[in-house]
């Protein structure tokens, strides 16, 4: 069965600083993909970014970087220098076979002071 | 470019009632995917359309929903009956072909039952 795993329900972080949500999964599929999502108080899912299970390198996304370690089975996101606005719920999602849905973690919600 | 419609935003309803919920697919898409987000939790699979097909409704429940996906026209998620229990933010992504990458998320529609 597939599984994502979010260990940290909460997270704080002050601006500028660069901070790391963790995120691990379990899949027996050999071709997988991972996301992660970005859902703000408004309450909308913003995507942004994603590792395919054979992509040699880490995904990068502007301030978003992707820490893919596929022996740990682990995706954590690194948001670099955060800003106020990163302050939000972010989920990890692993995609299986293609055609499947998502599935998601239960997500972490970080906030960011000044 | 519009991305995924829904509609209503926010929908009402008393126990017992039904309610519908609308998802226009990006323009060209084919593939439309409903989720479901009960409060402080991820988002859970419930249904996979194609046009005029349900491919997967491993994750809906057995009695009271139905989704659809006509030839025109957005997809409808029905929910009869409603309960106290229904509850909860349900978005709609939409994918341009079977093994596409990415699923492009709606805004959601927030449905309360009094």
């Amino acid at each position: 069965a597939q599984k994502i795993t979010q260990t940290q329900p909460g997270m704080f972080v002050q601006e500028k600083e660069a901070v790391t949500l963790d995120c691990t999964y379990d899949t027996s599929d050999p071709s997988y993909g991972l996301f992660w999502y970005k859902q703000p108080s408004s309450g909308e899912m913003i995507f942004l970014i994603y590792q395919g299970s054979y992509d040699q390198q880490n995904a990068t996304e502007g301030r978003y970087s992707l820490n893919f370690q596929k022996a740990r089975k682990s995706a954590n996101l690194v948001i670099s220098a955060s800003q106020l606005g990163d302050s939000a719920m972010y989920f990890c999602a692993m995609r299986g076979q293609a055609g499947t849905a998502l599935i998601f973690g239960k997500g972490t919600t970080l906030s960011v002071s000044s | 470019n519009a991305g995924v419609m829904q509609n209503p935003r926010h929908l009402v309803r008393r126990r017992g009632q039904e309610a519908r919920l609308r998802c226009s697919p990006m323009k060209g898409h084919s593939h439309v995917y409903w989720y479901r987000q009960l409060p402080e939790e991820g988002l859970k699979f419930m249904v996979y359309l194609q046009k005029e097909n349900i491919i997967d409704e491993s994750g809906m429940p057995k009695e009271r929903f139905s989704a659809e996906f006509p030839k025109e026209g957005p997809s409808i998620l029905r929910i009869q009956q409603v309960v106290r229990g229904d509850s909860a933010a349900y978005f709609c992504a939409s994918s341009p072909h079977f093994d596409s990458d990415e699923q492009y998320f709606g805004p959601g529609t927030r449905l309360t039952v009094t």
